[in-house]
């Protein structure tokens, strides 16, 4: 079954520091990947996505991400933290199904950052 | 440009009781649109989908149903609440192929 897996519940980061959030994602077909950020109490933002091409994405915020096939990972990576990057970040494969693609999420990172 | 409406924000209703979620867009037309549920420590779950008025899918047999009245209405409710269906509840829209959602601001169901 299609399933995408983020192993990292909490990342506690220093301010300034660099920063990877994992993804692993499950899925026979080339994938559409995406990263959302969720502020408490708050509706995902998209960050960023990968369609096909480059395999190397760029976000907003600062934020990039790298498809590899051979790892079934997209990784998210910043390389200095802000502390309003304090959220929760979601990764998820779109699936097509009738008429319409399902995002299958992974269950979040929630992300600390330290002054 | 578009935009998507949910209310309530936040909603505590008892155990048994009625529920209606409402979720528009606006700037749009033939949206695809979703329902979500999110628990916590548990991600995104998707309960509906729909592409078209009165056309629902629905992921998760359980308590809830979604209707579409209108293009770009969509509606989630129960008849009676349970406790498990407490969670925060997002909308959201794609265009009509489906890729990239833009979700709406939430709705914190409690059930208490």
């Amino acid at each position: 079954a299609q399933s995408v897996t983020q192993p990292d519940i909490h990342i506690t980061v220093s301010e300034g520091a660099s920063l990877e959030l994992r993804c692993n994602y499950s899925y026979g077909a080339t994938p559409y990947l995406f990263w959302y950020v969720q502020s408490p109490g708050q509706g995902l933002q998209l960050l960023l996505k990968y369609f096909s091409g480059d395999t190397l994405v760029q976000g907003i915020k600062g934020f990039e991400a790298e498809f590899k096939r051979s790892q079934s990972s997209f990784n998210l990576r910043k390389p200095s933290v802000h502390w309003s990057d304090a959220a929760e970040y979601f990764c998820a494969v779109a699936l097509p199904t009738s008429g319409t693609y399902k995002y299958i999420f992974g269950t979040g990172t929630r992300l600390k950052v330290l002054a | 440009s578009q935009t998507i409406h949910q209310w309530p924000a936040t909603l505590v209703q008892p155990v048994g009781s009625p529920l209606s979620l409402e979720c528009t867009v606006e700037g749009t037309s033939n949206p695809n649109l979703y329902w979500y549920r999110q628990a916590a420590g548990r991600g995104l779950q998707l309960l509906f989908y729909s592409v078209g008025i009165g056309q629902i899918s629905s992921e998760v047999p359980q308590n809830l149903s979604a209707s579409r009245p209108q293009d770009r209405q969509f509606i989630l409710s129960s008849k009676k609440l349970l406790l498990s269906d407490s969670g925060f509840y997002l909308c959201a829209w794609s265009v009509r192929a489906g890729l990239g959602y833009t979700f709406g601001s939430g709705t914190r169901l409690t059930v208490v």
